[in-house]
C-alpha cells in the first residue's frame, strides 16, 4: 500500500471554528491533492501542490487554504468552518510521470454543526 | 480547463454480463493521461486502469478494458464478466501534460445483481 495517511479520520466541529486536516506521505511524491466528495458531485479539487511551497487553487477553493512546507505534509485549513463544508475530504499523491497513478488516503469525514 | 463528463444514471447489470461506463473529456492539450478508479461502499479509492493519449492500443487490465476514441474524446471503461464485488462507484479522471491538476468526473454508480 502507498504510504499516505490522513488525520483525523473523523471530526465534528462547530460553525466558525478553524479546522486543519493533515495529509502525510512517505513516498516522496511531488504532487499532492485535496478533494472533497459530496453526493452528486463526484470528487472536486480544492487545492493541489506540485512541490514544497508550490500550491495552486482547484475548482472549489473558496474558504480553504493549504500549506506545504515539507515534501511529506500537505495541510488543508478551513479558516472558519461552515455547514456547506461538511463533506468527505480525500488527499491524493502522485508521482511525476504522466502515467503514474494517484494514490488516495482513506478520507476524512468532517461534519460542521 | 479540463472537464470530465460522466452522465449515466445508476446502472444495474446482471452478474457475468459486461458493462460499459461512459466518460468524455475536454482538453486542448495533445498529451494527457486518463485514469479510472473504483470506489466501493467502504469508501477507498482503487486505481483500475490507465490510458495515455499517445498509446496506440486500448489499455487492458484483467477484466477491465478501456475503449479509447481520441477523436471523440471519449474513454469508456468496459468491465467484462461482472461480479458482485464490482458493485461500486466508478470515476474517470484526467491529467494533461501541461497541467498539474488531476480532474475527476462525477462518477457512475454500478450495481451488479445475481
Amino acid at each position: 500500500d502507498a504510504g499516505i495517511t490522513q488525520s483525523p479520520r473523523h471530526k465534528v466541529t462547530e460553525t466558525g471554528t478553524p479546522v486543519t486536516l493533515r495529509c502525510h506521505q512517505t513516498e516522496n511524491h511531488r504532487y499532492m491533492y485535496w478533494y472533497r466528495q459530496d453526493p452528486g458531485h463526484g470528487l472536486r479539487l480544492i487545492h493541489y501542490s506540485y512541490g514544497v511551497k508550490d500550491t495552486d487553487k482547484g475548482e472549489v477553493s473558496d474558504g480553504y487554504s493549504v500549506s506545504r512546507s515539507k515534501t511529506e505534509d500537505f495541510l488543508l485549513t478551513l479558516e472558519s468552518a461552515t455547514s456547506s463544508q461538511t463533506s468527505v475530504y480525500f488527499c491524493a499523491i502522485k508521482g511525476t510521470g504522466l502515467n503514474t497513478e494517484a494514490f488516495f488516503g482513506q478520507g476524512t469525514r468532517l461534519t460542521v454543526v | 480547463a479540463q472537464k470530465i463528463t460522466q452522465t449515466q444514471p445508476g446502472m444495474f447489470v446482471q452478474e457475468k454480463e459486461a458493462v460499459t461506463l461512459d466518460c468524455t473529456y475536454d482538453t486542448s492539450d495533445q498529451s494527457y493521461g486518463l485514469f479510472w478508479y473504483k470506489q466501493p461502499s467502504s469508501g477507498e479509492m482503487i486505481f483500475l486502469i490507465y490510458q495515455g493519449s499517445y498509446d496506440e492500443q486500448n489499455a487492458t487490465e484483467g477484466r477491465y478494458s478501456l475503449n479509447f476514441q481520441k477523436a471523440r474524446k471519449s474513454a469508456n471503461l468496459v468491465i467484462s464478466a461482472s461480479q458482485l464485488g464490482d458493485s461500486a462507484m466508478y470515476f474517470c479522471a484526467m491529467r494533461s501534460y501541461g497541467n498539474n491538476r488531476l480532474a475527476f468526473g462525477k462518477g457512475n454508480q454500478v450495481v451488479v445483481i445475481p
